[in-house]
């Protein structure tokens, strides 16, 4: 078993939808928790950052955290074209170096 | 903005040559670390640097060695290119902070066909 799992997609939306991404995970110790976009053929950019469990709001973008369940979401309200890209979710220990990915959500936004 | 440069953004090279990534950070971060992404596997870290002249080993080092002179600086060096190693390679820095690994800044990647 992977320490993250992410459902690898594709996902397609029409202009306007909220999408609805999320990673599981089984590493009890981690604490932080990130979003990355990535658009074809580019390197991965870095959209949200959380620490332990909540909500965190970002314009269109919100990120929750769900330690007791080991689960994290990415929700994008109104979604644009320009939304379509790999999303990554990766997380770390708190004394870790290395960040742990999932293997990436593909979303398309249909204009 | 942070800018991780990469200085290749496509490289192809033969079976048994000595390829050289290079990596630079302009954010005087302390960490600095390689990736190989490839299709359904997600990143993987290759190698990870803390401090100049100090590296440590990720998940998968085999066939790679990386060099550290200066802070800034950070490159992936395959010491014989095999076919197995066409992938994306994916540049990160980020600076000390409990956490560590939080907040990594990517350069544009460098897409290498070894044929």
């Amino acid at each position: 078993q992977k320490e993250v799992e992410q459902d690898p997609g594709p996902l397609s939306v029409p202009e306007g939808a909220i999408v609805s991404l999320n990673c599981t995970y089984s590493n009890s110790a981690f604490q932080y928790f990130m979003w990355y976009r990535q658009y074809s053929r580019k390197g991965p950019e870095l959209l949200m950052y959380t620490y332990s469990s909540g909500n965190k709001e970002d314009g269109r973008f919100t990120a929750q955290v769900d330690k007791s369940s080991k689960y994290i979401s990415l929700f994008i309200r109104d979604s644009q074209p320009s939304d379509s890209a790999t999303y990554l979710c990766a997380m770390s220990g708190a004394n870790d170096y290395k960040l742990s990915f999932g293997a990436g959500t593909t979303v398309t936004v249909r204009a | 903005d942070v800018k991780v440069t990469q200085s290749s953004r496509y490289l192809v090279k033969r079976t048994g040559e000595k390829v050289f990534l290079e990596c630079v950070q302009d954010m005087d971060h302390e960490n600095m670390f390689w990736y190989r992404q490839d299709p359904g596997l997600g990143l993987r870290l290759i190698y990870f640097s803390y401090d100049v002249k100090m590296k440590e080993k990720g998940d998968i080092p085999e066939g790679y060695s990386v060099s550290r002179e200066k802070k800034e600086r950070f490159s992936l060096i395959l010491e014989s290119a095999s076919t197995n190693q066409t992938s994306m390679y994916l540049c990160a820095s980020s600076p000390y902070r409990q956490g560590w690994g939080a907040e990594a800044f990517f350069g544009q990647g460098t897409r290498l066909t070894v044929v």
